[in-house]
């Protein structure tokens, strides 16, 4: 089983849509968790931190279920400038600074 | 604010053959991380440099790399010889001083390396 498994899409979402994907992980030492985004052939970029049940900022919601060892992502009002795939990032319990990074969910934005 | 930059952008070599990537962090940044993204694949983690010194290396793959970071500034990424399952790209990050695992890293543009 992989550390970091995320659903690989793609979410096809209408724009002014909501869309929603979980991320699910292994390490139940884990503490903190991210979603970076990813636009083509560019770097990845922290959208969100996660540090306790969930955080919000703007359209994008993130939760975090410990017993079930899942993060979720919801965007809502949906943007074509949100079409990108979304990195569910997970530092494993007790290691300093490194990341271990999900497949990604592709999200692509139709007009 | 310069970020984190990387060089070459690309490199295509033939498999055997010798490549060195560079990575500028953001300045003042004690951390350094490189990770690596092979086609197909999730971003993988090969190391951390804490100024000039290795803190995490276990996801370096073979002692065909070599990862050096003197001074505690740019570093370098060296391949060598390279091997056909060495192509994806190289992405370099950076964060400030900290002990947290928290702290945010950032992304440079990455390498695209290709070997032939």
């Amino acid at each position: 089983r992989k550390e970091v498994e995320q659903d690989p899409g793609p979410f096809n979402v209408p724009e002014g849509a909501t869309v929603a994907f979980n991320c699910t992980y292994s390490n139940s030492a884990s503490q903190s968790f991210f979603w970076y985004r990813q636009d083509c052939r560019k770097e990845p970029k922290l959208l969100m931190s996660v540090y306790s049940s969930g955080n919000e900022d703007g359209r994008f919601t993130a939760q975090l279920n410990r017993a079930s060892q899942y993060i979720s992502l919801l965007i809502r009002d949906s943007k074509l400038s949100d079409s990108a795939t979304y990195l569910c990032v997970v530092p494993p319990g007790g290691s300093w600074g490194k990341l271990q990074f999900g497949a990604g969910t592709q999200v692509v934005v139709t007009p | 604010e310069a970020g984190v930059t990387q060089f070459p952008s690309h490199s295509v070599i033939e498999k055997g053959q010798t490549v060195t990537l560079r990575c500028d962090p953001i300045s003042g940044h004690d951390n350094l991380y490189w990770y690596r993204r092979v086609m197909g694949k999730e971003i993988k983690f090969l190391l951390h440099f804490v100024k000039e010194s290795k803190q995490d290396e276990s996801g370096m793959p073979n002692n065909r790399f070599l990862a050096e970071r003197t001074g505690g500034t740019y570093s370098t990424l060296k391949v060598q010889p390279a091997e056909l399952e060495d192509s994806g790209v190289y992405f370099c990050a950076s964060s400030p001083y900290g002990s947290r695992t928290t702290d945010t890293q950032y992304f440079g543009p990455g390498t695209r390396l290709t070997v032939l």
